[in-house]
Formats: structure tokens, C-alpha cells, sequence
């Protein structure tokens, strides 16, 4: 099915851990994003590319890194999971943000106790 | 992005229309005003955009003023699961920084 695959949908870390959020889309869409949404807030943009080989910093970056090595794929990497990285993790991607608007996955709930 | 300024919260009666307004009164001539919205726990979805003139789709219809000071997303007949938060973005199609910045959006609750 076309459309924009976060795995996982729910993940528990501990505070100092690594980890991986996935993010798959299979439009063959040029541009994606990440964002975060804490509870009763907004969306804030962390990371986006706008092509393969180039990604740059959205509004709260620290603390996340991402790679974008293929069209398909966007992974956010959280390098060492602090409490105030709890929330809801959202990857969107887009053929032409101006034509056609982004496609957002279904999220990641992501706790760090 | 020229800032948007929305209600944080309005109220509609089901098949009534609801008009979510937002004034970008800072806005540049190639800005266009872009519409999302956010089911509860969802992820955001695209409804509408436009230039300066009205738009209409299957889901809404976009009012913008002469001045383009200023929007109305039109909702005809709004239903139970119309109720979600409206997102209002304006900025330029095909500038760098190309992903979206969101604001607080209007907290739209459709009731029977």
C-alpha cells in the first residue's frame, strides 16, 4: 500500500539508550520530515531532506540525527534518549510540497523513562 | 513564513458549515495559505491550499481576501469526524527551507 510506514508505533527507552525511529515511503517522494508533538502541543520540526544525500536542521534538532542514503528511507536517530525526548514522533514526505502537500505516517509514541 | 494568527477553539453543530478563519496579515505576494488538520492521535492531514484565488475540493473550500491578509477554510457540512485541529500555513512553494512549520492551529469539536 502507498503511503508513508513508522516503525515502531510505540517504544519504552531508558535514559542514556539508542535507538532508531524508521521511516519508509514508497511514493517516490524527494521530500521528508520528521517532527515531534508532546502532549497538547503542536508539531515542531526536527529534521528534513529535501533528496537523497541532504537532510538539514528544522527547529529542535539537538539531539537527533538523520541520514537520508536512499529516495525510501528517512531514519531520526536518537543518539542518547533523555525523559524530555518522551512524545509522538511524526514522518511526513511529499512529490511537491507546493502542488500537493506532505503525507504523514501514523506516528511513534516514544517514552523514555 | 509570515505568521498566522487562528482562534485556539470553535464550535460547530453537525451539518452545519464551519469557517476556521486565520489572518497572515504580514503575508508576501508569493506566499501561498496552505490548510492541515490533525484527527486526535493522527497524523496530520493536507486539506487545501491556495494563491489568492478561491479553491475548492472534495474535502473544503478556501476563501481568501483581496488583500490576502486573511483566509476562511470552509468546512459545507461538517461532521462528527470533522472535529480535529485546523492548522493554517502560509509560506513559499518552492523556497529552501522546504518543510512545514506548524502552529497552534484551531481546536475545531463538532457536535450533534
Amino acid at each position: 500500500n502507498a503511503g508513508v510506514t513508522q516503525t515502531p508505533k510505540f517504544q519504552v527507552l531508558k535514559t542514556g539508550q539508542s535507538m532508531t525511529l524508521q521511516c519508509a515511503q514508497d511514493m517516490n517522494h524527494e521530500y521528508m520530515s520528521w517532527y515531534r508533538q508532546d502532549p497538547g502541543m503542536g508539531l515542531r520540526l526536527i529534521h528534513y531532506s529535501v533528496g537523497a544525500g541532504i537532510t538539514d536542521q528544522g527547529e529542535v534538532p539537538n539531539g537527533y540525527n538523520v541520514s537520508r542514503s536512499t529516495t525510501e528511507d528517512f531514519p531520526l536517530r536518537l543518539l542518547s534518549a533523555a525523559p524530555s525526548q518522551t512524545s509522538v514522533y511524526f514522518c511526513a514526505s511529499s512529490y511537491s510540497p507546493s502542488n500537493y502537500g506532505y503525507t504523514f505516517g501514523s506516528g511513534t509514541r516514544l517514552t523514555v523513562v | 513564513d509570515a505568521k498566522t494568527t487562528q482562534p485556539p477553539s470553535m464550535d460547530c453543530a453537525e451539518g452545519r458549515a464551519a469557517n476556521l478563519p486565520c489572518n497572515h496579515s504580514t503575508i508576501s505576494g508569493n506566499e501561498y495559505v496552505y490548510w492541515y488538520r490533525q484527527i486526535h492521535s493522527q497524523g496530520p492531514q493536507y486539506i487545501i491550499h491556495g494563491l489568492k484565488n478561491n479553491e475548492t475540493n472534495e474535502m473544503a473550500s478556501l476563501i481568501i481576501t483581496e488583500d490576502r491578509k486573511s483566509s476562511t477554510l470552509i468546512l459545507p457540512h461538517a461532521t462528527l469526524r470533522d472535529t480535529a485541529v485546523y492548522y493554517c500555513i502560509v509560506r513559499f512553494p518552492h523556497q529552501a527551507g522546504t518543510a512545514l512549520i506548524f502552529g497552534k492551529g484551531t481546536t475545531l469539536s463538532v457536535s450533534s
